[in-house]
C-alpha cells in the first residue's frame, strides 16, 4: 500500500495564478517532508523542504504547508511561471532509516499556461 | 552544490546480460543511494552505498541482482545483472549533501 500519495496525476494553471500540489502520507511517525521538481530527462531537484515540528516554511515563490493532524502537506507555487511546467514529487524521509531513504510518490505533473 | 555525473545517460540492452551504471560525484560524499523509477511509478530506493563496505539493500533487492561497488567517496557503480525487460527503468545515483538529498540526471535502461 502507498504510504505518500499524490492524488492529482496532473495540473493545469494560467500563468501568474497559484499552483497548489497536494500529497498524503499515511504513518504519523514521518518528521520530514521534501518536494522535489523533475524535468524531462533530468534527475528530480530538490525545491523545499519541512520538518514536522514546524507547520510552515517558505522560499521565494515556494512555500510548503503540513497538516500533521490530517497528515497532509502541499506546495504552493505563486506566482506560477511557464518554466514551472514539471512533474513535483512529494517525498518523506522513512524514519529509522539512513537520510537517503526517502519515500516518494507517484508525482504531479504541472502545465503553467502562457 | 554537488554535482552528480551518471554515465551512461541511456542504453539499450538484450535480456540475459548486465550493465554497469557509474556515479561520479565532483566532491567527496559520506552517503550515496541507488533509486529505481519503474515505468509510471514513483523512486523506489534500492541500497545505500557504503564506502569500503557492502552495500545496505532495501526490502525487495539482493546483491546478486544489483552489485554495487563504493570505492572511494566520489564514486559508486550500480549493475543490473541478467537483465529482463522488467528492469526497464531510470536508475537514478543520488547522495546526501548539507542534509539535502540530491540526484543525478539519471540512467534511461530498456530491456529488449
Amino acid at each position: 500500500d502507498q504510504q505518500v500519495k499524490q492524488n492529482s496525476p496532473s495540473l493545469s494553471v494560467q500563468e501568474g495564478r497559484i499552483s497548489i500540489l497536494n500529497c498524503d502520507y499515511t504513518n504519523s511517525m514521518f518528521d520530514y517532508f521534501l518536494w522535489y521538481k523533475k524535468y524531462p530527462a533530468e534527475g528530480p531537484t530538490f525545491l523545499i523542504s519541512i520538518s514536522s515540528i514546524k507547520d510552515k516554511n517558505e522560499d521565494g515563490r515556494f512555500t510548503v504547508f503540513l497538516n500533521k493532524s490530517a497528515k497532509h502537506l502541499s506546495l504552493h507555487i505563486v506566482p506560477s511561471q511557464p518554466g514551472d511546467s514539471a512533474v513535483y514529487f512529494c517525498a518523506v524521509r522513512n524514519y529509522g532509516g539512513s537520510q537517503g531513504n526517502l519515500i516518494f510518490g507517484k508525482g504531479t505533473k504541472l502545465s503553467v499556461k502562457p | 552544490s554537488a554535482v552528480i555525473s551518471q554515465k551512461p545517460s541511456r542504453d539499450i540492452c538484450q535480456r540475459g546480460t548486465s550493465l554497469t551504471i557509474q556515479c561520479q560525484v565532483d566532491s567527496q560524499v559520506t552517503m550515496m543511494f541507488w533509486y529505481r523509477q519503474q515505468p509510471g511509478q514513483s523512486l523506489t530506493l534500492i541500497a545505500t552505498a557504503n564506502q569500503g563496505s557492502e552495500a545496505t539493500y532495501e526490502s525487495g533487492f539482493v546483491i546478486d541482482k544489483f552489485p554495487i561497488s563504493r570505492p572511494n567517496l566520489t564514486f559508486s557503480t550500480l549493475t543490473v545483472s541478467n537483465m529482463s525487460p522488467e528492469d526497464s527503468s531510470i536508475y537514478l545515483c543520488s547522495v546526501e549533501w548539507r542534509a539535502i538529498i540530491l540526484f543525478g540526471q539519471g540512467t534511461r535502461l530498456t530491456v529488449v
